[in-house]
């Protein structure tokens, strides 16, 4: 079975210092891989996926996300952050052979941006 | 395109009330999803549609749960005889082949 983790609940950060959001998957077959952003009381917004090719992806507001297959990994960093950037993150992985795309769920991990 | 909107945005109920949100995805979507969010969780899947078809429900989705999309537009999801522990937040999401969700702002139910 699928499954994501997140390994840090919150991430603690100055503002304008780099910061990586790490996220590990487990799943036998391949994987498309997501990482959404969910600022306090709204929906999810999605920030960057990885479906195939080069496994460096660069997403919105200056994130960028890099897929390692031998390490089952999709770690999430920015090389400054703003104090906007606070928010929760979540990592989600899809079964690409799923006909239903149904997405898998990392807990979350919350960036707090001190200033 | 208006996205995926949600209403209402916060429902408090009372136990034992029914409750119905709506979600009207983007229009060129056929692909419609429900997933509840608790606090400190990540999303948790609840049911899937395409077009008007509800091909998945998830275990999580009771029986005093359920969901249309009678015309292969909007949806509703209906709670029946509300209890304390389905107070979350309530998101819908739309796709097209399924290549990343766009969500609505989501619906917050509070029992009382």
């Amino acid at each position: 079975a699928q499954s994501v983790t997140q390994l840090d609940s919150q991430v603690p950060v100055f503002e304008e210092a780099p910061v990586e959001l790490r996220c590990n998957y487990s799943s036998s077959v391949s994987v498309y891989l997501f990482w959404y952003v969910q600022y306090p009381n709204q929906g999810l917004q999605l920030l960057l996926k990885y479906l195939s090719g080069s496994t460096l992806v660069k997403g919105i507001n200056g994130f960028e996300a890099e897929f390692n297959k031998s390490q089952t990994s999709f770690h999430l960093r920015k090389p400054s952050v703003h104090i906007s950037d606070t928010a929760e993150y979540f990592c989600a992985v899809s079964h690409s052979m799923d006909s239903n795309y149904q997405l898998i769920w990392g807990a979350g991990t919350k960036l707090i941006i001190k200033p | 395109d208006t996205g995926v909107s949600q209403d209402p945005r916060h429902k408090i109920t009372k136990r034992g009330q029914n409750v119905t949100f709506r979600c009207d995805p983007i229009s060129e979507h056929n692909r419609l999803y429900w997933y509840r969010q608790t606090l400190g969780q990540g999303p948790e899947f609840l049911t899937y549609f395409q077009n008007e078809a509800q091909l998945e429900k998830s275990r999580l989705l009771s029986d005093r749960f359920s969901a249309e999309r009678p015309k292969g537009s909007f949806s509703t999801l209906e709670i029946q005889r509300t209890e304390q522990g389905d107070s979350a937040m309530y998101l819908c999401a739309s796709s097209t082949a399924g290549y990343g969700y766009t969500f609505g702002s989501g619906t917050r139910l509070t029992v009382v």
